[in-house]
């Protein structure tokens, strides 16, 4: 099993603001993932994010608006760029086991 | 690429059954998930199949079709705190293996 942490758990931000959320786990994994949940939606893959390589973001997702890191095998941090109220969800990082693992989520409200 | 249907809503009373059904296309099948998610929750893992048949867990079981495309989770003894959300997601073989997630089901119990 793995054992993810997020940071923050919530926050508020203000129009044209950026916010960096930070993933930590407690084993080494490979691939981290991250998600987007909009309010009263289901999750979607904002990009697969590999240690030592650039992330691979799905359709309808730029790295200018969610630029990633991958320092090491067990961190990964995901910026939301130039908040727009349209930007407010919950975004979850999660890794690859015998299950799919997820974090608490981080709750982002865009004013 | 890959579609997930499952459907919006469903209703049952507690104490009863309740099928939710997932139908799903992709190109490179690597296992199918169900997820429970009550409101301001990160999903909680319930299932994964990856073989065809019935994976009995407790209350809950799941069916895999692969030739179908075709998965269902089973409650039984339906209880009011069972009223979530069950979210069916596929794990792909392209891409990293990510999780691709339905629009979610949401089940509400009543007395």
């Amino acid at each position: 099993s793995a054992v993810i942490s997020q940071k923050p758990s919530r926050d508020i931000c203000q129009r044209g603001t950026s916010l960096t959320i930070q993933c930590q786990v407690d084993s080494q994994v490979t691939m981290m993932f991250w998600y987007r949940q909009q309010p009263g939606q289901s999750l979607t893959l904002i990009a697969t994010a590999n240690q030592g390589s650039e992330a691979t973001y799905e359709s309808g997702f730029v790295i200018d608006k969610f630029p990633i890191s991958r320092p090491n095998l067990t961190f990964s941090t995901l910026t939301v760029s130039n908040m727009s109220p349209e930007d407010s969800s919950i975004y979850l990082c999660s890794v690859r086991g015998d299950t799919q693992y997820f974090g608490p989520g981080t709750r982002l409200t865009v004013l | 690429g890959q579609n997930i249907d499952q459907p919006t809503e469903m209703t049952a009373t507690e104490g009863a059954i309740v099928q939710i059904n997932c139908t799903y296309q992709t190109s490179g099948f690597n296992g199918l998930f169900w997820y429970q998610q009550h409101a301001g929750e990160a999903p909680t893992f319930l299932s994964y199949n990856v073989l065809d048949g019935l994976e009995e867990k407790g209350r809950f079981s799941s069916f895999l079709s692969r030739s179908k495309g075709y998965s269902y989770l089973l409650l039984k003894e339906l209880q009011m705190k069972d009223s979530a959300s069950y979210l069916c997601a596929v794990r792909e073989t392209t891409g990293g293996f990510k999780t691709i997630f339905g629009a979610g089901t949401r089940l509400f119990v009543k007395a």
